[in-house]
């Protein structure tokens, strides 16, 4: 059974850079097959995808956030990271890592995730 | 980009037969995924491809989807189904890849 979760400080200056570490249990990232990401919710609010990584690195972003995200793999600890920059108030979330799974029609999913993280932007 | 709507809440009796709807341009010819969330707890997948379940996701749990709406059916609503409830399509026809529709409230009355 894959497992995920979240770590890293749950309070953040504006202006800094938000970093999380998502370390997966269960799997190796390394195995390929998977891509691994990170989705985002708001308080009270919808799901919102932030960005995925394959384990050899290769990334694709929101496009809404593209400009502040980078994610990163290592492999070697089994984890993946996020970080984004120059954040605010309207970053405050909830911070979710989840695996992709690819479907029948090649079309992914979410199958896995972990249990979520408060991130909250404040001074 | 993909615009996913459902209705903001749906109320249904134990027992009964609660439907959502997750409506989109020409949803029938992507596949559809539904994700459960309760309070305070991560998205749980409960329907892929339209009409699979995972492991351990209860029968009672089905989809369909056709033109431009998908539906997630909860057969025999029971207490512990009360959630929201999102869909997912993947849109490789736009630059976000991953369109989560509004979310729906299922209460148990």
């Amino acid at each position: 059974q894959v497992q995920l979760q979240e770590s890293g400080p749950g309070l953040v200056k504006p202006s800094q850079t938000l970093s999380l570490t998502c370390t997966v249990s269960g799997g190796s990232i390394s195995s390929g097959g998977y891509y691994w990401s990170w989705i985002r919710q708001h308080p009270g609010k919808g799901l919102e995808w932030i960005g995925y990584i394959y384990y050899s690195g290769s990334t694709y972003y929101n496009p809404s956030l593209k400009s502040r995200v980078t994610i990163s793999v290592d492999t070697s600890k089994n984890q993946f990271s996020l970080k984004l920059s120059s954040v605010t108030a309207a970053d405050t979330a909830v911070y979710y890592c989840a695996r992709v799974c690819r479907g029948s029609s090649s079309d992914d999913y979410f199958d896995y995730w972990g249990q979520g993280t408060l991130v909250t932007v404040s001074s | 980009s993909y615009v996913l709507t459902q209705p903001p809440s749906v109320s249904v009796a134990p027992g009964q037969t609660a439907r959502i709807t997750c409506g989109g341009n020409n949803i029938g010819s992507k596949s559809v995924h539904w994700y459960q969330q309760k309070p305070g707890q991560a998205p749980v997948l409960v329907v892929y491809d339209d009409s699979d379940r995972p492991s351990g996701i209860p029968e009672r749990f089905s989809g369909s989807n056709s033109g431009n709406t998908a539906t997630l059916t909860i057969s025999r609503v029971e207490a512990g189904d009360e959630a929201d409830y999102y869909c997912q399509v993947w849109d490789s026809s736009s630059d976000l890849f991953y369109v989560f529709g509004t979310g729906t409230k299922v209460t148990v009355l």
